[in-house]
């Protein structure tokens, strides 16, 4: 099995404050790395897709980064708020697989 | 609107009996998958269908069976054999394998 790491594995942060948090992950056969935010009573939902070495993608206050040769994704989000309160998992498609490993994910929680 | 419905949302099953969660999408994807989260982990991969009847193991398939017989339809069987069933258990779609995934809202599954 190959193994997806995140860390931390859960963190708080006051509201307003920047943070981030990180997946890492075996850098040989990679094909592509994929966030998702979990909020609680909800289902997951795709934040971004990552192929290329060197990727970042921006969704309002949150955004990624993709190192594909040293095996690991920042997930950053700017000025915390209250509804960014989720668990947030990366996966990872290997190259020759149709299915996608996850990490344990990060269980953000901004205090107001 | 177009999703993936999970049902039901809660079960309880008695030591020794099958158990079946339903899965069914109305999004004309391909590809379906089951998960199991069990607390402080990531989600696991049972079982992963490319295709309408067919259908691979996924890291943790011992005790579990699945059918495609439908393209909307992707239920998974909890057997007597699988020795510790209880979890929370997430149902997910892509168009294609290996694609960003749709979530269902999960069945939690515990023992009485």
């Amino acid at each position: 099995i190959l193994n997806v790491e995140q860390s931390p594995q859960s963190l708080h942060v006051q509201e307003g404050d920047s943070t981030n948090f990180t997946c890492s992950f075996p850098s040989s056969n990679f094909y592509a790395l994929h966030w998702y935010r979990w909020e609680t009573a909800k289902s997951p939902e795709a934040l971004f897709v990552m192929t290329l070495n060197g990727d970042e993608k921006k969704k309002g206050r949150i955004s990624a980064t993709l190192n594909t040769k040293e095996g690991y994704s920042y997930l950053y989000i700017k000025g915390s708020q209250p509804e960014d309160s989720a668990q947030y998992l990366c996966a990872l498609r290997f190259q020759g697989a149709q299915k996608l490993v996850f990490g344990q994910g990060t269980r953000l929680t901004i205090n107001p | 609107d177009g999703g993936i419905t999970q049902s039901p949302k809660y079960l309880f099953r008695k030591e020794g009996q099958n158990v079946t969660l339903s899965c069914e999408q109305n999004l004309n994807h391909d590809a379906m998958y089951w998960y199991r989260q069990d607390p402080g982990q990531g989600l696991r991969l049972i079982y992963y269908s490319q295709i309408v009847n067919d259908f691979q193991k996924g890291d943790i398939a011992e005790g579990y069976s699945v059918s495609r017989e439908k393209k909307e339809s992707f239920p998974l069987t909890v057997t007597s054999a699988q020795k510790n069933p209880t979890a929370f258990y997430l149902c997910a779609s892509s168009i294609t394998g290996g694609q960003p995934q749709h979530f269902g809202d999960g069945t939690r599954l515990s023992i009485l």
